[in-house]
């Protein structure tokens, strides 16, 4: 899994509190990626950092916020966590731009939140 | 667990058999194509990808297929094995770094 750490795996949580997922790669990738998965939506792109400070928005990154202050961490914060944002998390990472040669994307295991 | 199976297209096979999963893009300005295999409990995984100059590429047991016109992608799996039963998603790029993908859809293998 290209050395990409998600934690924590699983967490429960209360409405309206915050929550920060992590996740860490070893590979020195320039690009990550948060992704939500929920059944019958596919993976949904949340927000992605494309460098170090350099973070930009995805699909449905509303109540999500990132942050990537080095290269092998990039944090997804739920600001103020709502039942809706119940899900799978996952993350990725890309050694170049994807859509180059060699942009295999890699992902985690995944990270499921319960927000109740 | 939850599986993230659920609600989504089924496509059965039976074992030996040859799978064609079909996925339909959106974005006519997408420039490579990707397809992800995910097995339950897991992330997804790298299957095969195709740029947008190709219209038919081979792997292993694998070979995607993309007709432009239709904004069309295929995979097409040889001899369908046990262990490819799994959620499979398509996804797709163009100028940004974005990767979006589809819905996905599950394939079961009858033995």
């Amino acid at each position: 899994d290209a050395g990409i750490t998600q934690s924590p795996r699983h967490k429960v949580t209360e409405t309206g509190t915050p929550v920060t997922l992590r996740c860490h790669q070893t590979e020195n990738h320039r690009y990550m990626y948060w992704y939500r998965q929920d059944p019958g939506h596919g993976l949904r792109l949340i927000h992605y950092s494309y460098g170090v400070k350099d973070t930009d928005k995805g699909e449905v990154s509303d109540g999500y916020s990132v942050s990537r202050s080095k290269t092998e961490d990039f944090l997804l914060t739920l600001e103020s966590a709502t039942s809706s944002q119940t899900s799978v998390y996952f993350c990725a990472t890309a050694r170049v731009e994807v859509g180059r040669p060699g942009a295999e994307a890699f992902f985690g295991q995944g990270t499921r939140l319960t927000v109740v | 667990g939850e599986s993230v199976g659920l609600h989504l297209p089924t496509l059965s096979v039976q074992e030996g058999d040859n799978s064609i999963i079909n996925c339909a893009y959106s974005n006519s300005a997408s420039d490579y194509f990707i397809w992800y295999k995910q097995e339950s409990g897991k992330g997804p995984q790298f299957i095969i990808d195709i740029r947008s100059n190709m219209d038919k590429r081979q792997g292993q047991r694998v070979t995607v297929l993309l007709n432009k016109t239709v904004k069309h992608l295929s995979l097409q799996i040889a001899a369908t094995q046990p262990g490819d039963s799994a959620v499979y998603f398509c996804a797709e790029t163009g100028a940004n770094s974005k990767l979006t993908f589809g819905k996905g859809i599950t394939l079961s293998v009858r033995p």
